[in-house]
């Protein structure tokens, strides 16, 4: 357990609105992730941040931009959200190993 | 995009009963890992593997590096209901040092009492 924490755990919007989701670590983790979940895909990096203000894309980066103002916040917005984006978000950190350490997740549904 | 391929995608056992799960992938990986994820909550690793043949194990798991650094196997023995839930191999490419991983679609495992 590497003290992370996401919030909002439960989030129910409509089409076309704006939503932030938050990654929280109390661990000093220079690395952070944010992955989505769908049945039948696993799970899917979307952008990643490996130092204060330095990000890059994942593979499923469309629709999705960050920003890491602090090395304990990463924070993941969906500037004008698609019911393609209903998924389970989770968050990831990482120091220097291989381990990458989750977050419980973030359940999205856009209607 | 890269992808694993991750075989079976279910499986439902007998408490007791061995389990074989495996990952195949048309790229080479220089690091596969295996996680699994209990119900609402977030993946944990289980085993990392880093030399092609490596065979590691973690109690009752053990998983191997495949020669051909495109494949892994993960083994549970003497299943128990607490094994349940869905388990993901992941590969990571060359010796990136962003640590992005590409991951498996998952085998969900039920295990009868």
């Amino acid at each position: 357990d590497a003290g992370i924490t996401q919030s909002p755990r439960h989030k129910v919007t409509e089409t076309g609105t704006p939503v932030t989701l938050r990654c929280h670590q109390t661990e000093n983790h220079r690395y952070m992730y944010w992955y989505r979940q769908d049945p039948g895909h696993g799970l899917r990096l979307i952008h990643y941040s490996y130092g204060v203000k330095d990000t890059d894309k994942g593979e499923v980066s469309d629709g999705y931009s960050v920003s890491r103002s602090k090395t304990e916040d990463f924070l993941l917005t969906l500037e004008s959200a698609t019911s393609s984006q209903t998924s389970v978000y989770f968050c990831a950190t990482r120091d220097y190993g291989d381990t990458q350490y989750f977050g419980p997740g973030t359940r999205l549904t856009v209607l | 995009g890269q992808q694993l391929n991750q075989s079976p995608q279910s499986m439902f056992i007998q408490e007791g009963e061995d389990v074989s799960m495996n990952c195949t992938s048309s790229s080479i990986f220089n690091t596969w890992l295996w996680y699994k994820q209990d119900p609402g909550e977030g993946p944990v690793l289980l085993i990392a593997l880093y030399k092609a043949g490596e065979l590691t194990s973690n109690g009752r798991l053990t998983a191997q590096f495949g020669i051909t650094r495109k494949d892994s196997f993960l083994n549970i023995s003497a299943s128990i209901p607490s094994d349940v839930g869905i388990y993901f191999c992941a590969g990571q490419l060359g010796s990136s040092n962003t640590g992005k991983l590409i991951f498996g679609q998952g085998t969900t495992l039920q295990v009868k009492p």
